[in-house]
């Protein structure tokens, strides 16, 4: 599985839009991209995926670069309840749903 | 959505005895099951994957008769930390997915060997 780069720590002001960039540069075709977020003493919280195309949810949205080979998760109005880790992971989707986690960035939203 | 059930979330245990560790999908089936062990701060490590009938895989470095992992059904998976010890102590987190779909967590358990 290719491996993703994040950085370590970010802080957003709540109320504002939460960016946070992910490098995949090795994702392979069959990759998709995967977020993940896991508040403090829990367990991982699945955001989105995607594969070539942005996407939206009721949490989030993935913008996901043309080469592919970056890709940026939108928090639109961030909560201090969004304070957590969020680890972006590139994955084939196939039977056996193993997942490498990187390190994750660490966003702390701030009054 | 899917939901993943691990039961106990915290279990404080005397060094030497054994501890069982529960992981249910509550709607659906989950012929694969992985068990993940995080340390304070640090990201989740694959301990090993669970399959449905079948002896679980273990990662590199990973006890197998340390920790027993049984998956009876396609709905529960247990690990149990034999004679556990301080060192032992973490944070033991479980996930299930279907075929072809994202995975999905437990809560989580922090296990305290005292």
């Amino acid at each position: 599985d290719a491996k993703t780069t994040q950085p370590t720590s970010m802080d957003c002001a709540e109320g504002r839009a939460a960016n946070l960039p992910c490098n995949h540069s090795t994702i392979s075709g069959n990759e998709y991209v995967y977020w993940y977020r896991q508040i403090h003493s829990q367990g991982p919280q699945y955001i989105i995926h995607g594969l070539k195309n942005n996407e939206t949810n009721e949490m989030a949205s993935l913008i996901i670069t043309e080469d592919r080979k970056s890709s940026t998760l939108i928090l639109p109005h961030a909560t201090l309840r969004d304070t957590a880790v969020y680890y972006c992971i590139v994955r084939v989707v196939d039977s056996n749903y193993q997942l490498i986690w990187g390190a994750g960035t660490k966003l702390i939203i701030k009054p | 959505g899917a939901v993943v059930s691990q039961h106990p979330s915290r279990v404080i245990c005397k060094s030497g005895t054994s501890v069982k560790i529960e992981c249910r999908s509550l709607d659906f089936q989950a012929t694969t099951m992985f068990w993940y062990r995080q340390f304070p701060k640090k990201s989740l490590m694959l301990m090993a994957t669970s399959n449905e009938g079948s002896k679980a895989t273990y990662e590199q470095g990973v006890e197998k008769d340390k920790f027993l992992i049984n998956h009876a059904s396609l709905t529960l998976s247990t690990l149990t930390v034999t004679s556990a010890h301080p060192e032992d102590s973490s944070f033991y987190i479980c996930s299930a997915s279907r075929t072809g779909d994202r995975a999905f967590f437990g809560q989580g358990t922090r296990l305290t060997v005292v």
